[in-house]
């Protein structure tokens, strides 16, 4: 079945700091990838998506491109700021699940000034 | 502006007891999802629906229920509250099949004594 592997957290970054968080994922057929953030006490908002190999998707300066050799969706930002604090979460639909989306276990990122 | 709204916010009841938690969207979308969030879990899937009179089960539907007898709401229900489902709950929904971009409420913390 589908899955998807999020690095283990939480991580810690000084402001200005450059930012990965790692994806990787496993599913039939050619899912879409996406990115949710998650501020303290809201629901998820979409970040970010791409929806075929090689597709970069970006917002608010973060961008992560589909990788369908590597199965990967690695989250990047050059520069973080306090205000990026949150859970990033990987999640995928693939074609066989409909518009179900299977969810990472989420990144929990601090940023300090 | 269109939203998705969640009720109530927070809810305290003791083992045994039916809950049922209110989902309204004002998206007019034909799906609607229920997750809960565990920490070490990430999100997963309880029930959803593809539109009125459909409901399917997720990944971790036992002592769960949703009835969906109208576009705007999905509510869920607990049949009988166990400790085991203490978490935060999120409600999503998405436009149609094949468009799988979900849009979130802002979540219900119960808590089961």
């Amino acid at each position: 079945g589908d899955s998807v592997t999020q690095m283990e957290g939480p991580v810690t970054l000084s402001e200005e700091a450059f930012l990965t968080i790692n994806c990787t994922y496993t599913a039939t057929g050619y899912p879409s990838l996406f990115w949710y953030v998650q501020y303290p006490g809201e629901g998820l908002q979409l970040l970010l998506k791409a929806t075929k190999a090689d597709d970069k998707g970006s917002n608010k300066g973060f961008e992560a491109t589909y990788r369908k050799e590597t199965t990967s969706f690695h989250l990047e930002k050059g520069s973080v700021q306090v205000s990026d604090s949150a859970v990033y979460f990987c999640a995928l639909s693939s074609g066989t699940s409909g518009s179900r989306l299977t969810f990472g276990e989420g990144t929990q990122l601090t940023v300090n000034p | 502006d269109a939203e998705i709204t969640q009720s109530p916010r927070h809810k305290i009841t003791e083992t045994g007891r039916q809950v049922t938690l209110a989902c309204h969207q004002t998206w007019n979308h034909n799906n609607m999802f229920w997750y809960r969030q565990d920490l070490g879990h990430g999100l997963r899937l309880i029930h959803y629906s593809y539109g009125v009179q459909d409901t399917n089960k997720g990944e971790v539907s036992d002592g769960y229920s949703v009835s969906r007898s109208n576009t705007e709401d999905l509510p869920l229900t607990l049949e009988s509250a166990a400790s085991s489902q203490t978490s935060v709950y999120f409600c999503a929904s998405s436009e149609s099949i094949g468009s799988d971009t979900q849009y979130f409420g802002p979540g219900t913390r119960l808590t089961v004594l």
